[in-house]
């Protein structure tokens, strides 16, 4: 059975400082990883996933992922946070159906 | 804005009644996936259409059901609702129905059940 879990309810930083949002993941075969982002009212938006290729993947506002196949992890990051980043952040990962963590809420604080 | 849009924004219904919600992909997307988002179950997956078929099936309960329509429109149907069926429900589109391609996500329908 595949499943994904995000250890941290909540992730604080501060405005400029790089932030690190965590995911891990187990599944059958090989794995498709997904990173969402939610603002308040709104429904997710897509940021970046992994399917195949280099580890490091870039996705939209700046947002990095690196897939790492002996960790099972696939952790969000981004060089300096900006206040606007705050939100709520989805890991997903696909095989047979599609399973998203709990979600991490990021606060960046100016 | 995704493009993908949902009928109705909000929903209040009593115990036991039974409601539809809709949606519409993004123009081209063949697939719709419908998922249910509560505070204490997170974000689960129901259900995926292709193109009129059914593609994969999550954590959707017998009392709920779906369609895609020959326009590739969606509904949900919910039915002999319970209190904990109050949720935020999504609806995604992608273009094709392999498990590669990111999904689109509409702005939602709130359902209320009192």
């Amino acid at each position: 059975a595949q499943s994904v879990a995000q250890p941290e309810d909540q992730v604080n930083v501060a405005e400029g400082n790089p932030l690190t949002v965590k995911c891990t993941y187990s599944v059958s075969g090989n794995p498709y990883l997904f990173w969402y982002v939610q603002y308040p009212n709104r429904g997710l938006q897509f940021l970046l996933k992994y399917i195949t290729g280099d580890n490091l993947v870039k996705g939209s506002y700046g947002f990095e992922a690196e897939f790492n196949k002996s960790q099972t992890s696939f952790h969000l990051k981004k060089p300096s946070a900006l206040v606007s980043d705050s939100a709520l952040y989805f890991c997903a990962v696909r095989a047979d159906d599609m399973r998203f963590g709990a979600g991490t809420r990021l606060t960046v604080k100016p | 804005d995704s493009g993908v849009t949902q009928t109705p924004k909000h929903l209040i219904t009593a115990t036991g009644q039974r409601v539809t919600l809709r949606c519409s992909p993004r123009s081209g997307d063949l697939s719709v996936y419908w998922y249910q988002q509560s505070l204490d179950q997170g974000l689960q997956f129901l259900i995926q259409y292709y193109n009129g078929e059914e593609r994969a099936k999550g954590n959707i309960l017998e009392r709920f059901s779906a369609q895609q329509f020959p326009d590739l429109h969606s509904e949900l149907n919910l039915s002999s609702l319970e209190l904990g069926d109050s949720a935020l429900y999504f609806c995604a589109s992608s273009p094709l129905g392999t498990i590669g391609y990111e999904q689109y996500f509409g702005p939602g329908t709130r359902l209320t059940v009192t």
